[in-house]
């Protein structure tokens, strides 16, 4: 157990739609990392927030956004679903600002899109 | 994206032997990560390296930067089942991007 939590474990929704998903860091950390990882693409570095600000961005669509809330969790929120966001996210945490710091990650939610 | 070539895709190997995996980059990078992830699970963290020509370890694992700064190596010594699982190198290139390769499945028989 990496002491990071996401939820939900398990999301099926339809074309069209808009998800939430949440990730709530390690007791201490500042920094949460969103994470993408589907067949065809690999593990795709998404977006980091660091104490409440944004701090770095990877290939994140449009149709996504992310924030980080005052007391750390994160929100990584996914409209106009379409078949190809169907993945599983992770969300992962690190104490310090830098990419490089041990980061820790959830369990991830996985995302079905119909 | 960046394109991080990590080979070999999949490994079968008997238990107790030597374990190489690689990736390879036409970018300079900063950092470079290796990560294992087991069924279910997220990825975890194994080595992380910060300079060209580290060579670091981690029990019976052993990562190096390569001089170019556009490699890395695995080296997973006297592998055991517990092994098993899909291996991954990270880079980061300036400016705080990181990329992910494609992965090395590992089956350790028994």
């Amino acid at each position: 157990d990496s002491g990071v939590t996401q939820t939900p474990k398990h999301l099926i929704t339809a074309t069209g739609q808009r998800v939430t998903l949440r990730c709530s860091p390690r007791s201490g950390d500042l920094s949460v990392y969103w994470y993408q990882q589907s067949l065809d693409q690999g593990l795709q570095f998404l977006i980091q927030y660091y104490n409440g600000e944004e701090r770095a961005k990877g290939n994140i669509l449009e149709r996504f956004s992310a924030q980080q809330f005052p007391d750390l969790h994160s929100e990584l929120n996914l409209s106009s679903l379409e078949l190809g966001d169907s993945a599983l996210y992770f969300c992962a945490s690190s104490w310090g600002a830098r990419e490089a710091d041990t980061q820790y990650f959830g369990p991830g939610t996985r995302l079905t899109v119909l | 994206g960046q394109q991080l070539n990590q080979s070999p895709q999949s490994m079968f190997i008997q238990e107790g032997e030597d374990v190489s995996m690689n990736c390879t980059s036409s970018s300079i990078f900063n950092t470079w990560l290796w990560y294992k992830q087991e069924p279910g699970e997220g990825p975890v963290l194994l080595i992380a390296l910060y300079k060209a020509g580290e060579l670091t370890s981690n029990g019976r694992l052993t990562a190096q930067f390569g001089i170019t700064r556009k490699d890395s190596f695995l080296n997973i010594s006297a592998s055991i089942p517990s092994d098993v699982g899909i291996y991954f190198c990270a880079g980061q290139l300036a400016g705080n991007q990181f990329y992910f390769g494609t992965g090395t499945s590992l089956t350790v028989i028994p």
